[in-house]
């Protein structure tokens, strides 16, 4: 079945830092992805979405200059947390679907993301 | 805007019973698919099961099913002869796929646990 590779999946790192994550289609090519943050004991809130080519597409409140989204091919798109802080720490995670009208969406692993 | 409403946010069940868990939806649409996902502990996102809208017949998954109730905005998950590796969050999830970006738009979650 289709799989959906999403790295690293733990970071710690000192507030200031910019962390990049990367999430990969192994065996399908996405024009589209899906980046969300997850809150503990919470639902899956959408971030942003990625198009291939093109600029991503953010949800209303989120900071497009926090966190910068590139897909740069039909297969990987990153997400840099630009100077974290401990506020931005939480679980973000990353889906994308394969072409096709009906297809699910996929989910990378999750990203721990934790600022000291 | 489309919103998906999951209204029991903890649910339990003792091993081998069965266990409805339900998810109500606001459209407009007449196409689009719903979904179930499971987030066990380890936070990965299981696709569980997924309906399409324009079929009458309801989806089953080996030991899970749905009901979809079109009318009424409905669509719950029967989980039979509940096992203790079903102990997870259940995210019920609408997507429509008209348009570009064939966003995922999540319910609010219900834990499901499972007593011996």
């Amino acid at each position: 079945g289709a799989v959906v590779s999403q790295h690293p999946s733990r970071v710690i790192c000192k507030s200031g830092t910019s962390v990049k994550i990367e999430c990969r289609s192994l065996d399908f090519q996405a024009t589209t992805m899906f980046w969300y943050r997850q809150f503990p004991k919470k639902s899956l809130m959408l971030m942003a979405t990625s198009n291939e080519g093109s600029k991503a597409t953010y949800e209303q409140g989120v900071e497009k200059d926090k966190f910068l989204i590139n897909h740069a091919s039909l297969t990987l798109s990153t997400l840099t947390v630009t100077s974290a802080h401990p506020e931005d720490s939480s679980f973000y995670i990353c889906s994308a679907a394969d072409r096709g009208r009906g297809q699910p969406q996929h989910f990378g692993d999750g990203t721990r993301l934790s600022i000291l | 805007a489309q919103t998906v409403t999951q209204s029991q946010p903890e649910m339990s069940v003792q091993e081998a019973e069965t266990v409805t868990l339900s998810c109500t939806y606001d459209t407009s649409e007449s196409d689009y698919y719903l979904f179930w996902y499971k987030q066990p502990p380890s936070r990965q996102m299981i696709l569980v099961i997924r309906q399409e809208a324009y079929k009458q017949q309801n989806a089953t998954e080996n030991r899970f099913s749905v009901n979809f109730q079109k009318a009424a905005k409905s669509f719950s998950l029967k989980i039979s002869d509940s096992q203790l590796g079903d102990a997870a969050m259940y995210f019920c999830a609408y997507r429509n796929p008209r348009g570009g970006a064939q966003k995922l738009v999540f319910g609010q979650g219900t834990r499901l646990t499972i007593n011996p």
